[in-house]
Order: structure tokens, then sequence, then C-alpha cells
């Protein structure tokens, strides 16, 4: 049972560009929504995060946007870089310590 | 300050082996999961350990077992290993109290079997 989709496999964006990406969610009792980064060989990096009781937060460049009523949150990177480029995975929880549900993730690539 | 730290980072098996996964939380943390990623799939949670007891699980067979140490490092164990448990093996941590902080994860295991 997949609660967190993303059904993006991939992206390209230009450099300076607006990367969007997207993720809906089917468990109304998530209460936390996360982004992580990974590059291969790495592990997931966290990016950013949005409690359910927020409908936007921003870091910098990134910027997580929530709409509970419709169950679908994006990620806004602006503008984007070619450091960028990595698989972003969307998460959610239902409590404070427990398991992450992510979804399968979008390949972004920025070109020059 | 060390982050999240995974041992081997490569492995080769062959099937009804057993394998025994290690890792390092980051320094004050001390609640440890185990994630199961497949190719091209996001990680699949396989269960949480804090005070040294499993306190969550996912849905992972019986051969899937852990183990969490006094000084909060964990070891994820497999028996009778398939072909289907080749997989990045990513272990993630975090603090249990201090509100709900993200987890922090590791670079992984990457296990095959043969």
């Amino acid at each position: 049972d997949q609660q967190v989709k993303q059904n993006s496999p991939s992206l390209s964006v230009q450099e300076g560009r607006i990367s969007i990406l997207n993720c809906d969610y089917t468990n109304s009792m998530f209460d936390y929504f996360l982004w992580y980064k990974k590059y291969p060989a790495e592990g997931p990096t966290f990016l950013i995060s949005i409690s359910s009781i927020k409908d936007k937060n921003e870091d910098g460049r990134f910027t997580v946007f929530l709409n509970k009523s419709a169950k679908h949150l994006s990620l806004h990177i602006v503008p984007s870089q070619p450091g960028d480029s990595a698989v972003y995975f969307c998460a959610a929880r239902t409590d404070s310590w427990g398991k992450l549900q992510f979804g399968a993730g979008t390949q972004v690539v920025v070109t020059p | 300050d060390a982050g999240v730290t995974q041992s081997p980072t490569h492995l080769i098996k062959t099937r009804g082996q057993q394998v025994t996964l290690r890792c390092s939380p980051k320094s004050g943390h001390d609640t440890v999961s185990w994630y199961q990623q497949a190719l091209g799939q996001g990680p699949q949670f396989i269960f949480q350990y804090y005070e040294e007891e499993e306190r969550q699980r996912g849905n992972f067979p019986d051969r899937f077992s852990g183990h969490q140490f006094p000084n909060y490092s964990s070891e994820l164990n497999v028996n009778a290993l398939l072909l289907g448990d080749s997989a990045l093996y990513l272990c993630a941590s975090s603090p249990r109290t201090g509100g709900g902080q993200p987890q922090h994860f590791g670079d992984g295991t990457r296990l095959s079997i043969l």
C-alpha cells in the first residue's frame, strides 16, 4: 500500500529556472512531511520539512508547500543549480519518532 | 562531528546465507531505524530501535532481525537470504527528545545476493 506517491520519475530543468517537484499522499494521519535529496553512492540527505499545521516553509532556495485538503505537497527550488541534480524523495510520518514512508523519488537533472 | 556510519559498504552473499550489517548513529542520537531500498524505489521501513528494544516494525518477515547496544549502535541481521533481498540497506538515526527531529541517514550497505 503506497501511501506516498511521486508520479514524476524524472524532471529536466535549465540552470537558473525553477524546479517544481510534486508529491501526493493518501493517509490523513500524516502530520509531518520531509524532503530528502540523494546523490549516487550516498545516503539521503535531509533538505526541508513542513508540519501539517503549516502550509509553507522556506529555507534559502528551497520552499515546500502543503495543501492538506488536496493531500498534496510540492518542493520548489529557485534558482536551480547544477549541484541540485540528484534524486529527491518525499517522505511522511504519523508521529514524532515514527517510521518514514517514502515516495519512489524524482530524478532531477539541471542542464547548463 | 561524525554522522551516521555504516559497515560494510558492499557485501556479496549467496542464497541461504546469513548477513549482519552494522550502524553507528550520529552523536547525540539514541534512536536507530533501518530501511531497505530496492532499485528504482524509495526506502522501505524495516524496524526501529530505542532503548535496546524494537519499537516499530514494517512489513518484513521474521528473517529480518535487529539489535541495539547500550552505546546506541545497532545491527541488522538477515537469515536465509533470498535473491530479492538484494538492495541498499540504510540506517537512520534521530534523537528521541526534541520534538521530532528529522532522521539522518548513513551512506548504506549495498547487499548483493548471488
